[in-house]
């Protein structure tokens, strides 16, 4: 079973940039079978799909969002990580991330809340 | 985007009724559709791959069906631990969501 774990600042500043870690254990990012993803959870638009990595390198994001969003992991630490720049308070959310294969979500972090705030 | 809607928003069920829930895709996706439970504070949990693919550990009572456009999650007899939000999501083209629906109890 494979156990994810979000950490990041819980208040960004507006125009600043968003920075989360998933440290994933029972598992391995390198894992080719599997994809990283990032999804996050807001009231008002419900469940949104930021993005995955997979192949430790190869990425596909949301296209309203591909221009703020990467993902990216480090192999070594066995983390991957979320940056969404120049932020508003849009995107303001809870933010999660997860184990997905072959575009099903097996497992999930619990979660970490992100306020956009000044 | 494939755009997933969910009827209804919220379901008001008594305990040990059968619960339907309908999920529908602006295209044909298939059968790359799953659904989820999420109750409060937690994240969401996979019930259903392939349309009708029980997860491991899923009761028999939760039960999938359907493909291309069109897809039902049924209960068939509620539990106390079964009332929550359920969300389906397509996988076919990247992935997207339903707005979920709230199973209550009546």
């Amino acid at each position: 079973q494979v156990h994810l774990q979000e950490s990041g600042p819980g208040l960004v500043r507006p125009s600043e940039t968003l920075s989360l870690t998933c440290t994933v254990s029972g598992g391995s990012v390198s894992r080719g079978s599997d994809q990283w993803t990032w999804i996050r959870q807001t009231p008002g638009k419900g469940l949104e799909w930021i993005g995955y990595l997979y192949y430790s390198e190869t990425t596909h994001y949301k296209p309203s969002l591909k221009s703020r969003v990467t993902i990216s992991s480090d192999t070594s630490t066995n983390e991957f990580s979320l940056m969404v720049t120049s932020v508003t308070a849009a995107d303001t959310a809870m933010y999660y991330c997860a184990r997905t294969a072959f575009g099903v979500i097996r497992e999930w972090g619990q979660g970490t809340m992100v306020t956009v705030s000044s | 985007e494939v755009v997933m809607t969910q009827s209804p928003a919220t379901l008001s069920v008594s305990p040990g009724e059968r619960a339907t829930l309908s999920c529908r895709a602006s295209q044909s996706v298939s059968r790359n559709l799953a659904w989820y439970q999420q109750k409060p504070g937690q994240a969401p949990r996979l019930l259903i791959s392939g349309a009708s693919t029980r997860a491991t550990g899923i009761p028999a009572r939760f039960s999938g069906s359907g493909s291309g456009t069109e897809f039902t999650l049924t209960i068939s007899s509620l539990q106390s631990e079964d009332f929550a939000v359920y969300y389906c999501q397509q996988y076919n083209y990247w992935l997207s969501f339903g707005g979920g629906t709230k199973v209550e109890i009546k």
